[in-house]
């Protein structure tokens, strides 16, 4: 698709489930970032991926947030044992390499809540 | 990276230009200045950025101070459909780890 694709759109879990949450960016860029935004508050970075480069995931939470990203792609956040704090917008985002830079593309976010 | 301050919140009249401050007095040599966009309910989306010299495209003009500590994002001629909440950010433009940190940002109200 021409955007960032992210899946589910909304998800609602029992506390203590694990969950997944599905980035697809947008095709040929390099660099891939997770961030959180709970009700009213400003973006929480997370995690970013650069091409083959370790992550950075100074900004996970606790270790039960974790996230991977298979191939150079797509990417996909779990958060095992979830709790109700967790509940918030999970929203990832790409941008390209080149004199783009930091100019990332933002996906519709996946509104996740924990009952 | 350097962080930015700004103000929580702003109104604008329909039809006047909407002038939105950041301070980010700590920005280093290497650090450009963006602004992103958050209407309700969707995801950010990007405006303009900048190094050193001013900066206009078709939704907005970006002006940094000469010393660079400060800019000023400036919506021309502002709508309802610009009611949001703009996030002002520094970041290296490279290809290492140049994640970006969003603050609260300044939720700009349109009011007719």
């Amino acid at each position: 698709g021409a955007g960032v694709s992210q899946s589910p759109s909304n998800k609602v879990t029992e506390k203590g489930k694990d969950v997944e949450l599905r980035c697809d960016p947008i095709s040929g860029h390099t660099a891939l970032y997770w961030y959180r935004q709970s009700l009213g508050q400003g973006l929480e970075f997370l995690i970013y991926f650069q091409g083959n480069s370790a992550p950075d995931k100074s900004g996970l939470p606790s270790d039960r947030f974790s996230a991977e990203r298979t191939g150079g792609s797509v990417s996909t956040l779990t958060i095992q044992r979830t709790q109700q704090e967790d509940s918030a917008v999970y929203l990832c985002a790409s941008s390209p390499q080149g004199n783009r830079g930091n100019t990332i593309y933002f996906g519709e976010g996946s509104w996740l809540t924990v009952v | 990276d350097a962080k930015t301050t700004q103000p929580t919140s702003m109104d604008c009249a329909e039809g006047r230009a909407a002038n939105l401050p950041c301070n980010h007095s700590t920005i280093s040599g290497n650090e450009y200045v963006y602004w992103y966009r958050q209407i309700h309910s969707q995801g950010p989306q990007y405006i303009i950025h900048g190094l050193k010299n001013n900066e206009t495209n078709e939704m907005a003009s970006l002006i940094i101070t000469e010393d660079r500590k400060s800019s000023t994002l400036i919506l021309p001629h502002a709508t309802l459909r610009d009611t949001a909440v703009y996030y002002c950010i520094v970041g290296r433009q490279s290809t290492g780890a140049n994640n970006l940190f969003f603050g609260t940002g300044t939720r700009l109200t349109v009011i007719p």
